[in-house]
């Protein structure tokens, strides 16, 4: 059964500081994926990493893949409030094109 | 990009009611689409994946008779709750597949349900 763990699970971080969201999952997947989440609205696609390796920037939010490691981080630089949500990676469960989520990062930008 | 729509946005109804949720890719052909649920602080489960003119295929303990799901074109997947109860209160999202939007699934905007 694929497992997908995310952590931390609570972020509070000031405007300006850097960190990294860790996604890790159990078993062999062709494809990651991060969304965000703000209060009461659906998901927003962020990115898709189809390949170990894979690195894709927008903005401050950098997205990367081990598929050797099963592990892709979402890093933030320079953290600005805007950035406040709850951010999900998903795994493609053995190319069915369904998705296990992770339990969600609640991420907390501080002025 | 493409674009996911869901209606209602959000619905309140009577324990006993059955309530039927709308589920359309706006600018592109979808030709999988899923459902899934997310309780309040919690992650997305999904439901049950659907392709259009076959049967859903339902999660693990999802009832198919409690959920049912038609996706009678390429536009559109409906979710209705059959006879709601207060614990199907939840938020309903679906998200789409399809030819222009292979890569990653598009969600709706998601569909709040409360049942009294």
């Amino acid at each position: 059964e694929l497992k997908v763990e995310q952590n931390p699970l609570f972020l509070s971080m000031q405007e300006g500081k850097n960190y990294t969201i860790y996604c890790n999952y159990s078993t062999t997947s062709d494809r990651l994926y991060w969304y965000r989440q703000d209060p009461g609205k659906s998901l927003e696609s962020l990115f898709v990493l189809l390949s170990n390796g894979a690195v894709k920037q927008e903005g401050r939010l950098m997205a990367s893949l081990d598929t050797k490691a099963r592990l892709s981080t979402l890093h933030i630089t320079a953290a600005v409030h805007d950035l406040s949500a709850t951010y999900f990676c998903a795994v493609d469960k053995g190319g069915s094109e369904k998705l296990v989520f992770g339990k969600g990062t609640k991420l907390t930008v501080n002025p | 990009g493409a674009v996911v729509s869901q209606h209602p946005s959000r619905v309140i109804c009577k324990s006993g009611t059955s309530v039927k949720i709308e589920c359309r890719s706006l600018d592109f052909q979808a030709t999988t689409m899923f459902w899934y649920r997310q309780f309040p602080k919690q992650s997305l489960m999904l439901m049950a994946t659907s392709n259009e003119g076959s049967k859903a295929t339902y999660e693990q303990g999802v009832e198919k008779d409690k959920f049912l799901i038609n996706h009678a074109s390429l536009t559109l997947s409906t979710l209705t709750v059959a006879s709601a109860h207060p614990e199907d209160s939840s938020f309903y999202i679906c998200s789409a597949t399809g030819t222009r939007a292979r890569e990653t699934q598009y969600f709706g905007p998601g569909t709040r349900l409360l049942v009294l």
